[in-house]
């Protein structure tokens, strides 16, 4: 039973313009979602989060938006950039009180590859 | 860069040989844990621990257990490795439940 999905293993997108990753959840246990980067050989990272009493947070180039009502989150890379091929995963952190308080579900991943 | 070493990095062993991978920390995070990676299933979470000796499941626990002796380290073992534990494990901290996690460079465990 996945809780965490991300339906599209792979993602190709031209250098400039906007890379769009999808997540949908299952659950509404969850009070945090978070996105990780991951480059070959190396640990994921942390990229960028937002609170569930939010719809929208913004780092820079990468904007995280969230839509409750149909559980499911987006990040959106602009411009995009080669330095920005990677692995993407999301992931959803449980709400205090709940039996995964605390812990992280995380989606299948997604390959982002930014061609110059 | 929160302090994290994971060792091996690399190791090919054979089916039914026990296995031990470390994970060490140098920043005194409470709480650690052990992911596997795979194909087409993310990160899933193996075991953490809360503190030292105490230790928790996580939804893929069977055929692993851990250790805690000390806050900076966090040992998990393949008592029997088996080829469907050929994976990517990385070793994860925080210093408390509303901090996000960080993660080692990882262990690529071939069991042939």
């Amino acid at each position: 039973d996945q809780q965490v999905k991300q339906n599209s293993p792979s993602l190709s997108v031209q250098e400039g313009r906007i890379s769009i990753l999808n997540c949908d959840y299952t659950n509404s246990m969850f009070d945090y979602f978070l996105w990780y980067k991951k480059y070959p050989a190396e640990g994921p990272t942390f990229l960028i989060s937002i609170s569930s009493i939010k719809d929208k947070n913004e780092d820079g180039r990468f904007t995280v938006f969230l839509n409750k009502s149909a559980k499911h989150l987006s990040l959106h890379i602009v411009p995009s950039q080669p330095g920005d091929s990677a692995v993407y995963f999301c992931a959803a952190r449980g709400i205090p009180g709940g039996t995964s308080y605390g812990k992280l579900t995380f989606g299948q991943g997604t390959i982002l590859t930014v061609h110059p | 860069d929160a302090g994290i070493t994971q060792s091996p990095r690399h190791k090919v062993t054979e089916t039914g040989t026990p296995v031990t991978l470390r994970c060490h920390q140098t920043e005194n995070h409470r709480y650690m844990y052990w992911y596997r990676q795979d194909p087409g299933h993310g990160l899933r979470l193996i075991h953490y621990s809360y503190g030292v000796k105490d230790t928790d499941k996580g939804e893929v626990s069977d055929g692993y257990s851990v250790s805690r002796s000390k806050t900076e380290d966090f040992l998990l073992t393949l008592e029997s490795a088996t080829s469907s534990q050929t994976s990517v494990y990385f070793c994860a901290l925080r210093r408390n439940l509303r901090e996000t996690q960080y993660f080692g460079p990882g262990t690529r465990l071939l069991v042939l």
